[in-house]
């Protein structure tokens, strides 16, 4: 069976200071990685998404992937009291078909 | 106005009762995807389309069935509602290509008494 982990949290930075949310897969033939974020009582709606090893940046957020160790990071630098959501790491082995989600990590900023 | 709509948004109903929640989509995506979202567990898959005349059931498909009306609707059933069927449930859908992102709609937060 294809496991998403991550720790549930919730993770409390103040603001200004970086976010590193952290999700392990166990299925090695995983391609696609995304990061969703959940505001409470919201739907999901991605953030970031990335394909290779290594790291991808977008504005404040990045998402860093080592698919040997099987695990796939988001940093959110400069974090704001709206990046207080819950982030959910999902992958998929063929492109983002079929998403297998981890059960989220509750982050909170505060000022 | 919202491209991925679900009805109702909210539904109180009782064991061994039938419900009906209804997805509908504006995008033009023939990919349709059922999730329900418990505390903690994040979303799990219940049942999946890609196209009119295509359904896969998903990890927990057991107690639920779809109906893929039209390209732009996607319906699914409890035939028979039990409690722990309690949830939010939330309807996506993808296009074939392109950015590979599923689309979610707002949600439906079913209560089984």
């Amino acid at each position: 069976q294809k496991e998403v982990e991550q720790n549930s949290g919730p993770l409390s930075v103040p603001e200004g200071a970086i976010a590193s949310l952290n999700c392990t897969y166990s299925d090695r033939g995983s391609q696609s990685f995304f990061w969703y974020r959940q505001y409470s009582g919201k739907s999901p709606e991605l953030i970031m998404f990335i394909y290779s090893n290594g790291d991808k940046e977008d504005g404040r957020f990045t998402a860093q992937l080592n698919k040997a160790s099987q695990y796939v990071s988001l940093l959110i630098r400069d974090s704001q009291p709206s990046d207080s959501a819950t982030y959910l790491c999902a992958v998929s082995e063929n492109a983002g078909n079929m998403l297998t989600f981890g059960g989220g990590t509750r982050l909170m900023v505060k000022t | 106005d919202a491209d991925v709509t679900q009805t109702p948004r909210n539904r109180i109903t009782k064991t061994g009762k039938r419900i009906m929640l209804e997805c509908s989509q504006t995008k033009g995506h023939d990919r349709m995807y059922w999730y329900r979202q418990d505390p903690g567990l994040g979303l799990r898959l219940i049942y999946y389309s890609f196209d009119v005349k295509d359904i896969n059931k998903g990890e927990i498909s057991d107690g639920y069935s779809v109906s893929r009306q039209a390209q732009a609707k996607f319906s699914l059933s409890l035939e028979s509602a039990i409690p722990n069927q309690t949830a939010l449930y939330f309807c996506a859908t993808r296009a074939p290509s392109g950015k590979n992102e599923q689309f979610f709609g707002p949600g439906t937060r079913l209560t089984v008494l």
